[in-house]
């Protein structure tokens, strides 16, 4: 079984719908989590970061951490084609914040 | 310009070749970190590095080598290139402990 798992999708909805991605992971020592956002042919781009429990908020961005049931949320809000993109969740442990472990990415595709 | 840039941005090559990969930064951070990316696996750590004199070895590091010649210089270096090596190659930094990675544009290599 992965530390982390995704659902790799593709997830495929409407331009102006709300997007929930989310990743669970097993290590109950993870502190850090992260999301990145990967556009075709470049690299991962820190989109949120959350530090322990609870909810972050950026523009149409929301990321939630609930270490209770070991799981992470992304919404995406008014989703616009540009938003089409993998998706990869990312997490650390306290005392080892550089050793990322990555879920394998959900593939977002926002139809206009 | 970039703050990580890597090179080549493509390449591809011969089973038994030797192949060196190329990360600059001008994040002015101490941390680097070079992964590998496969469809369907996220990223895995290849080798990372805290400073030019402490390099160490990640999850995946058979096969690789790497050097550190000065701060911002870190090189991937594949010995011998084997077929499963075929893969998107990136490197990161970061410049503190709460898990921030930033990634270079990322090469593909493709290996014959």
């Amino acid at each position: 079984q992965k530390e982390v798992e995704q659902d790799p999708g593709p997830l495929s909805v409407p331009e102006g719908a709300i997007v929930s991605l989310n990743c669970t992971y097993s290590n109950s020592a993870f502190q850090y989590f992260m999301w990145y956002r990967q556009y075709s042919r470049k690299g991962p781009e820190l989109l949120m970061y959350t530090y322990s429990s609870g909810n972050k908020e950026d523009g149409r961005f929301t990321a939630q951490v609930d270490k209770s049931s070991k799981y992470i949320s992304l919404f995406i809000r008014d989703s616009q084609p540009s938003d089409s993109a993998t998706y990869l969740c990312a997490m650390s442990e306290e005392d080892s914040s550089y050793k990322l472990i990555f879920g394998s990415g959900t593939r977002l595709l926002v139809r206009p | 310009d970039a703050d990580v840039t890597q090179t080549p941005r493509n390449r591809i090559t011969k089973t038994g070749k030797r192949i060196m990969l190329e990360c600059s930064q001008t994040k002015g951070h101490d941390r680097m970190y070079w992964y590998r990316q496969d469809p369907g696996l996220g990223l895995q750590l290849i080798y990372y590095s805290f400073d030019v004199k402490d390099i160490n070895k990640g999850e995946i590091s058979d096969g690789y080598s790497v050097s550190r010649q000065a701060q911002a210089k870190f090189s991937l270096s594949l010995e011998s290139a084997i077929p499963n090596q075929t893969a998107l190659y990136f490197c990161a930094t970061s410049g503190g402990g709460d898990g921030e990675q930033f990634f270079g544009p990322g090469t593909r290599l493709t290996v014959l």
